[in-house]
């Protein structure tokens, strides 16, 4: 089955310090990938979607210059939180949609818990 | 807007059949997914529906009706690994693209006992 790695998986930092959380696809090429965010016992809630070569589409409410994303490769996206604070504390999970296959095919990556001290 | 509706908790036995219920308002409407997801793990498909009718897969079963915008996950043989959070997840075309996005339900923790 399609694999998504999530690199790391947790990561503890000091409140200003960045994050960069990398989300690779393993075995399939993936043009779209996606950022959630996950509060403890609450829904996934969609960040941004990011398109391989191109600039990151991001929700409402979601600071662009806070949380910068990079799809530089098929098979790579990353998620930079800038001058992180507490209140970025959370779990964040990505997501990629394979460039050929079904449409409706989402797979998930493990997750990367953060926690801004 | 988008919503879903899926209950907060389900409690049953080993071996019984559960139903999780999900009903759903949403302008673009795509198809209904299902996902699972254990305390800290990644959510992991389970099935999608993009017709009315059900769809078998081992012991789990996924039922849409897009004419009442209700759908349902069916559990059976219940075992104690099933003891998870289960999403119900609308595609919808107007969010996130052309091939749309998923909008997550709330989540139905489901406790297995034995």
């Amino acid at each position: 089955g399609a694999v998504v790695s999530q690199h790391p998986s947790r990561v503890i930092c000091k409140s200003g310090t960045s994050v960069k959380i990398e989300c690779r696809s393993l075995d399939f090429q993936a043009t779209t990938m996606f950022w959630y965010r996950q509060f403890p016992k609450q829904s996934l809630m969609l960040m941004a979607t990011s398109n391989e070569g191109s600039k990151a589409t991001y929700e409402q409410g979601v600071e662009k210059d806070k949380f910068l994303i990079n799809h530089a490769s098929l098979t790579l996206s990353t998620l930079t939180v800038t001058s992180a604070h507490p209140e970025d504390s959370s779990f964040y999970i990505c997501s990629a949609r394979p460039s050929s296959g079904r449409s409706y095919e989402q797979y998930f990556g493990p997750g990367t818990r953060l926690t801004v001290t | 807007g988008q919503s879903l509706e899926q209950p907060s908790e389900v409690t049953a036995v080993e071996g019984a059949i559960v139903q999780i219920n999900c009903t759903y308002q949403t302008s673009g409407f795509y198809g209904l997914s299902w996902y699972q997801q254990h305390d800290g793990g990644a959510p992991t498909f389970l099935s999608y529906n993009a017709l009315d009718g059900l769809e078998e897969t081992g012991r789990f079963s996924s039922f849409l009706s897009r004419s009442d915008s209700y759908g349902y996950l069916l559990l059976q043989e219940l075992q104690m690994k099933d003891s998870a959070s289960y999403f119900c997840a609308v595609r919808d075309w107007n969010y996130g693209g052309s091939q749309g996005n998923l909008i997550f339900g709330k989540g139905t923790k489901l406790s297995v006992k034995p």
